[in-house]
């Protein structure tokens, strides 16, 4: 069956570095795009971009800072997130989320979230 | 960026009563419109794609409609697992966006 398995919760100073990894099994990798949505405490879903899981090409939704960056290692199937120069402000659950194809579209199967907190 | 907005914020509903979920986009959208269900501590699940499609395993009690900046989704017989929030999502115009959810509550 379709999984996506993501890494624990991190807690972190600000101006610190996080990586969110999101392993995914029981399909082809390849053939699903993958997507990052965050979600502050309390609040709605922000999607934060997707992954070309075939090219490994990044598209970010918003980010002029280039603070989030999207990757892949195909070899594992998984795919990361990472934020530097963390604020209080990135304190969220951030979820991975599979597109049913190759181009970022609906979000049909969900990872179980990693919430991560920015606190001095 | 196109904002989504659902009405109401909160929808009180009785076991059984019919239940209805609005949103509406800030521009004309095509079918790309999907529906999530999101309990306490859990990650989102698609119920509908395509504006009306169910996603796999979603009862039929689950409908969406709608076209252009006016979408719906109805329970038709809402259940005790059925009270949630639930967001719509675009995936018509770049970035795809969601709106701020729907909470249905028992009344």
């Amino acid at each position: 069956q379709v999984q996506l398995v993501q890494s624990g919760s991190e807690l972190k100073k600000p101006g610190a570095s996080v990586k969110v990894s999101c392993e995914a099994s029981g399909y082809s990798f390849s053939d699903h795009a993958l997507s990052w949505v965050r979600q502050a405490p309390g609040q709605g879903l922000e999607w934060m971009g997707w992954i070309n899981t075939i090219t490994g090409n990044p598209t970010y939704a918003q980010d002029s800072t280039g603070r989030f960056v999207f990757s892949l290692d195909t070899s594992v199937r998984t795919a990361y997130l990472r934020i530097s120069t963390l604020k209080a402000e990135d304190t969220a659950v951030y979820y991975c989320a599979r597109s049913s194809t190759w181009y970022a579209t609906d979000f049909d199967f969900w990872g179980q979230g990693t919430l991560v907190t920015v606190s001095s | 960026e196109v904002v989504m907005t659902q009405s109401p914020a909160t929808l009180s509903v009785s076991p059984g009563e019919r239940a209805t979920l609005s949103c509406r986009a800030s521009r004309g959208l095509s079918s790309n419109l999907a529906w999530y269900q999101q309990k306490p501590g859990q990650a989102p699940r698609l119920l509908i794609y395509g504006t009306s499609t169910r996603a796999t395993g979603i009862p039929a009690r689950f409908g969406g409609s709608g076209s252009g900046t006016e979408f719906t989704l109805t329970i038709s017989s809402p259940q005790s697992e059925d009270f949630a929030i639930y967001y719509c999502q675009q995936y018509t115009h770049w970035p795809w966006t969601f709106g701020q959810g729907t909470k249905v509550e028992i009344k």
